[in-house]
């Protein structure tokens, strides 16, 4: 089966410019969820998404940052304008979610490693 | 609020025993455990629920308290493919139900020595 897929792997652009980071949830999944990894920071969540709809966006550091999901295939993550210190590894990770609670795992993409010049 | 995790770092020689602590100030539904090797995504080991459970995974195994809201991970007879970072991550539930998201430790890494 595939895993979560995330595209590009890597992006190194210039500081003012647009970044939009992709995800393709694994098939089944309904829940979707965006971390950004930093050394200084660490592993941080950022958005999560059941069933196509945005829960929780407080992790999002500004509104420079936006992220959609039009169908339960897709997600994208976008930053506008970027900034030097935006520069990260960002994990997008699916769940599937039944019931009331879940004891499903999260599934983690390979990441973009993201480098804003 | 981040859990805390317990050491930042250890170094083994192949063979030996290690135990990773992981703590929270907030009331816990589950802690997921993930090893991360450089480079590359987390990968998932286990999920503890509420209810003290422990699970066992090859010869990683954990537990959780619930109450002290306290998870410890458990590498017997380390190898050297152990080798990585180790990644508490903590969900409180969500009263309506459905998935919450994680908040993670800052990891505690491992190193097995020939």
């Amino acid at each position: 089966d595939a895993g979560v897929i995330q595209s590009p792997r890597h992006e190194v652009t210039e500081m003012g410019q647009e970044v939009t980071l992709r995800c393709k949830p694994i098939s089944g999944h309904n829940s979707l969820f965006w971390y950004r990894q930093t050394m200084m920071r660490g592993l941080e969540l950022l958005i999560y998404f059941n069933n196509n709809v945005p829960i929780d966006d407080s992790g999002m550091p500004e509104d420079r940052f936006s992220a959609k999901m039009p169908n339960a295939s897709f997600s994208t993550l976008k930053i506008q304008p970027s900034e030097p210190r935006d520069s990260a590894v960002y994990f997008c990770a699916s769940r599937s979610n039944v019931g009331r609670y879940s004891n499903q795992p999260q599934h983690f993409g390979d990441g973009t490693r993201l480098s804003i010049l | 609020q981040q859990p805390v995790q317990s050491p930042q770092a250890v170094i083994l020689r192949e063979g030996e025993d290690a135990v990773i602590n992981c703590s929270s100030s907030k009331a816990l539904y589950s802690v997921h455990w993930y090893r991360q090797k450089h480079g590359e995504a987390p990968v998932f080991l286990m999920i503890l629920l509420k209810g003290g459970e422990q699970k066992g995974h090859e010869k990683i195994s954990a537990s959780f308290n619930e109450k002290k809201q306290q998870s410890s991970l458990y590498l017997t007879a380390s190898q050297l493919s152990y080798s990585g970072t180790y990644f508490c991550g903590t969900e409180k539930g969500r009263s309506g139900g459905g998935a919450d998201g994680l908040t993670f430790g800052k990891g505690t890494h491992l190193i097995i020595q020939p």
